[in-house]
Parts: structure tokens; C-alpha cells; sequence
């Protein structure tokens, strides 16, 4: 347990499913992001949130929605998916800008059938 | 254009042995942090290094930040099953934002 919680560890869905992933620190950080791990493929930043504020977008398709309701947790709502966008989607958490890295959860593994 | 390069990608070496992976980029850092992913879980922390020729232990871990800031190393002494994992180098690029490495792909054979 790294103190980012995120569940389902493991989801299979549809491309017409809609479902949500859930991210929850108790770490006190103010910056929260979602990013996107494929085989072969360097970690994609996907989204910031900084005080609940979403600070940056990196081009993500609009079939994925991220909600930041408050400083300890974030969604990312799916809908519409295709399979490649099957991958590891990892949750991380800093304070300080990242200067002290980054606390990720242990990723909820999407497959998009 | 991918901003840090790891190298090897892969590497398999048995257990006992030595190595280092490398990170390396055209670009200067202000820190860079090295991570360890192991299956099925998320990155975790290993160490930064902000300094440019700094060397930090961690155990059988020795990680280096070059004299100009641009590149770093991990050394690993006599290898254990343990150290298997996908090691991954990260520096803040513009707006202090985490940009990880390609990764390097450790398995130690026992």
C-alpha cells in the first residue's frame, strides 16, 4: 500500500460500456494525474489536477473524462473506448510540484474488447 | 521526440553479476528521480538527484547525475532476484511536469 489507492486493480469492458476509475490519496498532496502505460511505449501523461483545478490536458481524447470533486481523489469516466486504448492506467499524487516524486497507486489494468 | 532515452532497453544478466543502465537526454535538468516498477504494480521512488556529479547509495543501488545535468546512471552490485523490475528515469520538463524515460527492462536470472 503506497498511500494511492485505486480500484478496479483489473476491468474488462465493452466499447459501448461506460465505466469509471477511481484514484485516493490520503497523503495530503495537492496534484493529482492520471497517465496511461502501454507495452512498449513510455509513460503518457494524460491529465492534471492541482488544487482541484485542471491544469493540463495532453491532448486526450474526449472519450475520456476526468472529475477531481476534491484534493483527495479523481476519477477518469470512460466511455466509447476502442482496444487501444487497453493499457495500464496509473493514479499519482506530489506535493511541491514533484520536486519529492511522485506517489502512484498500483494502476487499474483496462481491457477494451 | 522522446526527451530521456534509457538504455538497454533490456537486460538480462544472472544473479551476482553487476550493471548499470543509463538515462540520457539533450537536455538539461533541474533533478532527475529514478524509478522501480515491478508486475502488476505502480512506480515507486528510488531517489533524486539534483546536483550535477552527485552520487547517491541506496544499498547495492548507486545512482550518479552527470557533471551537466543532462544525463544519469544506476548501477546495481551483485544482483538479486529482488532487483528485477522495470527501472524508469523521470525529470520535470517545463511547469515542473514528470516526464519518464522508454524504461529499462531488468530481469536477474537466479
Amino acid at each position: 500500500e503506497t498511500g494511492v489507492t485505486q480500484t478496479p486493480r483489473h476491468l474488462v469492458m465493452g466499447m459501448t460500456n461506460k465505466k469509471s476509475l477511481k484514484c485516493e490519496q490520503h497523503l495530503g498532496h495537492n496534484a493529482m494525474y492520471w497517465y496511461k502505460q502501454s507495452a512498449k511505449k513510455p509513460l503518457e501523461l494524460m491529465f492534471v489536477y492541482n488544487f482541484k483545478e485542471q491544469t493540463e490536458n495532453n491532448s486526450v481524447p474526449s472519450r475520456f473524462s476526468p472529475e477531481c470533486p476534491n484534493s483527495s481523489h479523481l476519477f477518469l469516466h470512460l466511455h466509447t473506448l476502442q482496444p487501444e486504448d487497453s493499457a495500464l492506467y496509473l493514479c499519482a499524487s506530489t506535493n511541491n510540484g514533484g520536486k519529492n516524486g511522485y506517489t502512484f497507486g498500483s494502476g487499474t489494468r483496462l481491457t477494451v474488447v | 521526440t522522446q526527451l530521456l532515452e534509457q538504455s538497454p532497453q533490456f537486460l538480462s544478466i544472472q544473479e551476482g553479476e553487476n550493471l548499470t543502465v543509463y538515462c540520457n537526454s539533450s537536455s538539461v535538468f533541474s533533478s532527475l528521480q529514478w524509478y522501480r516498477q515491478e508486475p502488476g504494480e505502480g512506480p515507486v521512488l528510488l531517489v533524486t538527484v539534483v546536483t550535477g556529479g552527485e552520487v547517491k547509495k541506496l544499498k547495492r543501488l548507486t545512482f550518479q547525475f552527470g557533471d551537466a545535468r543532462k544525463d544519469s546512471s544506476l548501477h546495481i552490485t551483485a544482483a538479486q532476484t529482488g532487483d528485477t523490475g522495470l527501472y524508469l528515469c523521470a525529470a520535470p520538463f517545463g511547469n515542473e511536469k514528470l516526464t519518464f524515460g522508454t524504461g529499462t527492462r531488468l530481469t536477474i536470472i537466479p
